[in-house]
């Protein structure tokens, strides 16, 4: 069946530096991949999303390219902020309505 | 409302009592879903409703799971004979009709199952 693997945290990160979060999936056919992220107290909040291969999705700074040869989503962002101190969840929704998530990835951004 | 609500925030229950949660979603969304969040997991599928009717419930893990939306507004997911496998954070969604559209989350119901 369909899966999302992303890398384990806790990554902790200076403030300003360069992030990536790896995001890998197995699935059959052309979903659609998404990332997620959950602010400490509040609910999931849709980052950005891909629909198709080669798509590049970006919000506030984060951005991810689909690669359908890589099977990848992987999060990127140049300069990350202690307000980005979140967890971040990919995810993929295929031919049903439902999303397929990860288990989280915990960010912490020191000053 | 702004969001989607859940209530309650938090419910402690005894292994086998019966619970109800409760969603509110987004006035004007027809897509309600159901996701449960274990302690370091992400967010597992439970239950699909477009409208009044379940269009998926493959996600539910077992008969004592059960959801309804009798008005296609207000949801309750409801845990019979509850086990202390149960405890979790429950999640609900809503978005508008279409496949890419949205989905907005609640905060979450904290079931504890003591």
């Amino acid at each position: 069946g369909d899966s999302v693997t992303q890398m384990e945290g806790p990554v902790t990160l200076s403030e300003e530096a360069f992030l990536t979060i790896n995001c890998t999936y197995t699935a059959t056919g052309y979903p659609s991949l998404f990332w997620y992220v959950q602010y400490p107290g509040e609910g999931l909040q849709l980052l950005l999303k891909a629909t198709k291969a080669d798509d590049k999705g970006s919000n506030k700074g984060f951005e991810a390219t689909y690669r359908k040869e890589t099977t990848s989503f992987h999060l990127e962002k140049g300069s990350v902020q202690v307000s980005d101190s979140a967890v971040y969840f990919c995810a993929l929704r295929n031919s049903g309505y439902a999303l397929n998530f990860g288990k989280g990835t915990s960010l912490l951004v020191t000053p | 409302g702004a969001g989607v609500s859940q209530t309650p925030s938090n419910k402690v229950t005894e292994k086998g009592k019966y619970v109800e949660l409760r969603c509110d979603p987004i006035s004007g969304h027809t897509a309600l879903y159901w996701y449960r969040q274990s302690l370091g997991q992400g967010p597992e599928f439970l239950i699909y409703f477009q409208g009044t009717g379940a269009a998926d419930d493959s996600g539910l893990p077992n008969d004592r799971f059960f959801a309804v939306r009798p008005e296609g507004s207000v949801s309750t997911l409801k845990i019979q004979r509850t086990e202390r496998g149960d405890s979790a954070v429950y999640l609900c969604a809503s978005s508008s009709t279409g496949k890419d559209t949205e989905a907005f989350f609640g905060q979450g119901t904290r079931l504890t199952v003591v």
